[in-house]
């Protein structure tokens, strides 16, 4: 079965440093990759997506994510983050030709600081 | 826009009793997604539905059931509630296109005492 690894648990940042959240997942054919950000309160929300082409793709607010795949990487990042962006921020891999079954990873939740 | 809509927001049941939990999306989604979330594991598939009438198990359909009688609404059973279903559950839908987007309703958090 597949798996999504998420580094860090829980990371504290203040207003304008940059941030880099890891994933890692285990498939090792053709995947779909997104990160979803969950505001407190709010729905779960997609932030940005990777299908195919440039490995570097950019979401909303400012957010945007690199697949390395021979690292079977996709990182988050975001070069000066900002208070509002304090949320739980979530990696998942859908593998294809699975019902579009995501395999989510357990989440990464962002405070920042004013 | 897109919206998935869940019954309940919050829910306080008693261990043995049987709940439902409703989830309605108005895109005409061919498939939905049923999902705990619980603090430390992120989201984990319970059922899934890519039409009506039609299931499939998640990673954890233990102790669920789950109905797709209309293309819109899908439903949650939990037959007999047990404590360790006390979890957020969050509904999900998407076209039956895999470059798609799940779209998600807001979740229902149950109690189980």
């Amino acid at each position: 079965a597949q798996s999504v690894s998420q580094h860090n648990h829980h990371v504290i940042l203040s207003e304008a440093a940059s941030l880099e959240l890891g994933c890692n997942y285990s498939y090792g054919g053709t995947v779909n990759l997104f990160w979803y950000v969950q505001y407190p309160g709010q729905h779960l929300q997609l932030l940005l997506k990777y299908f195919s082409g440039d490995p570097l793709v950019k979401g909303i607010k400012g957010f945007e994510a690199e697949f390395i795949k021979s690292k079977f990487s996709f990182n988050l990042r975001k070069p000066s983050v900002q208070w509002s962006d304090t949320a739980e921020y979530f990696c998942a891999v859908d593998s294809g030709g699975s019902n579009y079954k995501l395999t989510f990873g357990k989440g990464t939740l962002l405070t920042v600081n004013p | 826009d897109v919206k998935v809509t869940q019954s309940s927001r919050y829910l306080v049941k008693r261990t043995g009793e049987k709940v439902f939990l409703e989830c309605v999306q108005d895109m005409d989604h061919e498939n939905m997604f049923w999902y705990r979330q619980d603090p430390g594991l992120g989201l984990r598939l319970i059922y899934f539905s890519y039409d009506v009438k039609m299931k499939e198990k998640g990673d954890i359909p233990e102790g669920y059931s789950v109905s797709r009688e209309k293309k819109e609404r899908f439903s949650l059973i939990l037959e007999s509630a047990s404590t360790n279903q006390t979890s957020m559950y969050l509904c999900a839908s998407t076209l039956e296109d895999e470059t798609d987007t799940q779209y998600f309703g807001p979740g229902t958090r149950l109690t189980v005492l």
